[in-house]
């Protein structure tokens, strides 16, 4: 089976730094995502890693070690709409099959 | 250009009866997946198309489901018949591979009763 783990929740502050981390143990592995899914929304794609390293995107970046497993993703200067479920995803192989996990619920709080 | 489209947006049936949900991907994407999303088990893959052709169908929990791809605009999942424990927000999602990241579609809230 895939197993992709996330924390279900987290609190943090406007303006804050936060910090959502993902393991993986899965079949194949070619790139994890990152999404933002508001209540009641789809999911929306947010960031991509397919090397080891950090990705820095404006006020969000994602981290990913493939010898590890592991990767997170980071929320700086933190907005109320920020508030949100955050949900790892692992490709598995070349063709976009993609795993998700259970997601973080994000709070932020001011 | 339009993003994924699905219908209907709500869907409220009785046990027992037969549900359509439709979906039409992005022009030019050559990949369609099918999730369903509830509290209990999150995001789950269902089935998977490429070219119009299901690759991966692993994830459809039983034969109540099955799903159809036509054409590459236009794609199904039918439950028929249908259960309460199916009551759940299904989103349709295309891709163009190799590039990274599935689109998706605003979902289909079902409840069955």
């Amino acid at each position: 089976g895939q197993n992709i783990d996330q924390p279900t929740e987290m609190t943090a502050t406007e303006g804050a730094i936060v910090q959502i981390n993902c393991t993986y143990q899965t079949s194949g592995f070619n790139g994890l995502f990152w999404y933002q899914q508001h209540a009641g929304e789809a999911p929306t794609f947010l960031s991509y890693n397919v090397l080891d390293g950090l990705e820095e995107k404006g006020r969000f970046s994602s981290f990913l070690s493939r010898s590890k497993g592991y990767s997170y993703l980071l929320l700086k200067e933190l907005q109320m709409k920020d508030s949100a479920s955050y949900l790892c995803a692992v490709r598995l192989y070349n063709n976009n099959d993609m795993r998700f996990g259970a997601g973080t619920r994000l709070t932020v709080k001011p | 250009d339009a993003g994924v489209i699905q219908s209907p947006r709500h869907e409220v049936t009785e046990m027992g009866q037969e549900v359509t949900l439709r979906c039409k991907p992005i022009s030019g994407h050559d990949y369609l997946f099918w999730y369903r999303q509830t509290m209990m088990r999150g995001l789950e893959l269902l089935i998977y198309f490429n070219n119009n052709v299901p690759i991966d169908d692993s994830g459809m929990p039983e034969d109540r489901f099955s799903a159809k791809m036509p054409n590459a605009s236009f794609s199904t999942l039918k439950i028929q018949p249908s259960e309460p424990r199916d009551s759940a927000v299904y989103f349709c999602a295309s891709s163009l591979a190799p590039s990274p990241g599935q689109f998706f579609g605003p979902g289909t809230r079902l409840t069955v009763l």
